[in-house]
Parts: structure tokens; C-alpha cells; sequence
């Protein structure tokens, strides 16, 4: 079993959608939940950041963890075709500052007009 | 601020040749990571140096890749020989804060 799944899609909605992204992880330890966004051919850059169960919003952004289901999602509203992306959840271990990143297979997300 | 910088983007080598990339990561960042990502994946961490020197080389395939980070900046990633299932996306990335990585554009290395 991987330590992190998710859906890789691809998923495809209609401008305005709301999206719904998750990924699920068997490790306990994992401290820090993040979701990255990947355009193709560019390096990943970190969208959201969490620590803690609950949510966190950002914008058209909110980030959504469940510590005891192992369970974690990203909501985009209103989306827009610039949202056009692969999304990654990745979880952290940090010992000190040294963070190690376990990421998800990615799911790409295609918002058409 | 200056993002990290990878270079070469692009690379096709035929198998057994040998191949170096190269990163600098963004100012004043003391760790730095490679990642390995092949189509259709995450990225998979190959290397993370703190400052010059290593803190986790668990998943590098040591009988082919090397790294090293002199004088905790630059760093250059290697490969020798090359396989085709080397092919793949590898990135640099960069942080002051662990979990909070910065990410380079990447280098395309395709092994024919």
C-alpha cells in the first residue's frame, strides 16, 4: 500500500464548478499537509499549507484535513480555466528543519468554457 | 526574489552515457532537495542536503546517481551510466522551512 493515494483523473468541469480533490495516507507521523499545483512543464509550486484538522481557506482556495479518517481534500470555487493544472497533495515529517515530502501520483484537473 | 534555476531543461543522452544537472536554489536557503518525477507521478525525493551535507540519500540508486552541494549552495546531480527507466523529470527544490519547498522548472532528461 502507498503511503499517499490519489485519484491521478483526469477530471474535467465547466467554469464555475466547484472542484473537489483528495488524497488519502496510512502514515501516521505525517505533520504538515500540503497541496501543490504543477502546469505542464513547470516545477510544482505550493498552493496551501496545513497542519492541523479542520480548514483553511485562501481565497477561491480551501484546504479541508481529517487526522482521523487519514483523509484530505482541496474545494476550488468558482473555477477558472487558469486552474487548468495537475494538483498534488504532498504530507511532511519535519524533524528540526529538515522536512521530508511524500507526494500523491497527482490529479490533473481540466476546466474547460 | 530569484526562484531556484535548473539547468540544462532539456536532455537526451543514449543509455550508458553518463549526465549531470545542475541547481541553484533560491538565497540564504540552507536545504535543497532533488526529486525524481516520471510521467504520470509525484515527484519522488532522490537527495536532501542540509547546508553541504547530506541528510537523506535513502532512495538514491547509489550504484548510478551522485550528488554533492559545495560550499552549501550550487549543487549537480548525476548520472552514470543511464537506463532507460532513468527518463524522467528531475527537480530542484529549495526551503528555509521544510514543509514550505520552492521548486525549480526542472530538467527533461529522456534516455533513448
Amino acid at each position: 500500500q502507498k503511503e499517499v493515494e490519489q485519484d491521478p483523473g483526469p477530471l474535467s468541469v465547466p467554469e464555475g464548478a466547484i472542484v473537489s480533490l483528495n488524497c488519502t495516507y496510512s502514515n501516521s507521523a505525517f505533520q504538515y499537509f500540503m497541496w501543490y499545483r504543477q502546469y505542464s512543464r513547470k516545477g510544482p509550486e505550493l498552493l496551501m499549507y496545513t497542519y492541523s484538522s479542520g480548514n483553511k481557506e485562501d481565497g477561491r482556495f480551501t484546504a479541508q484535513v481529517d487526522k482521523s479518517s487519514k483523509y484530505i481534500s482541496l474545494f476550488i470555487r468558482d473555477s477558472q480555466p487558469s486552474d487548468s493544472a495537475t494538483y498534488l497533495c504532498a504530507m511532511s515529517i519535519t524533524t528540526g528543519t529538515a522536512s521530508k515530502l511524500t507526494f500523491g501520483t497527482g490529479t490533473r484537473l481540466q476546466v474547460t468554457l | 526574489e530569484a526562484g531556484v534555476a535548473q539547468s540544462p531543461r532539456y536532455k537526451i543522452i543514449e543509455k550508458r552515457q553518463s549526465v549531470a544537472f545542475w541547481c541553484n536554489p533560491i538565497s540564504g536557503h540552507a536545504t535543497l532537495y532533488w526529486y525524481q518525477q516520471i510521467l504520470g507521478q509525484g515527484p519522488k525525493l532522490l537527495i536532501q542536503f542540509q547546508n553541504n551535507g547530506v541528510v537523506d540519500d535513502s532512495q538514491l540508486p547509489k550504484d548510478r546517481f551522485s550528488a554533492e552541494r559545495l560550499k552549501g549552495v550550487d549543487s549537480t546531480l548525476k548520472i552514470q551510466p543511464a537506463k532507460l527507466e532513468d527518463s524522467a523529470v528531475y527537480l530542484c527544490a529549495s526551503t528555509l522551512r521544510g514543509y514550505e519547498q520552492y521548486f525549480g522548472p526542472g530538467t527533461r532528461l529522456t534516455v533513448t
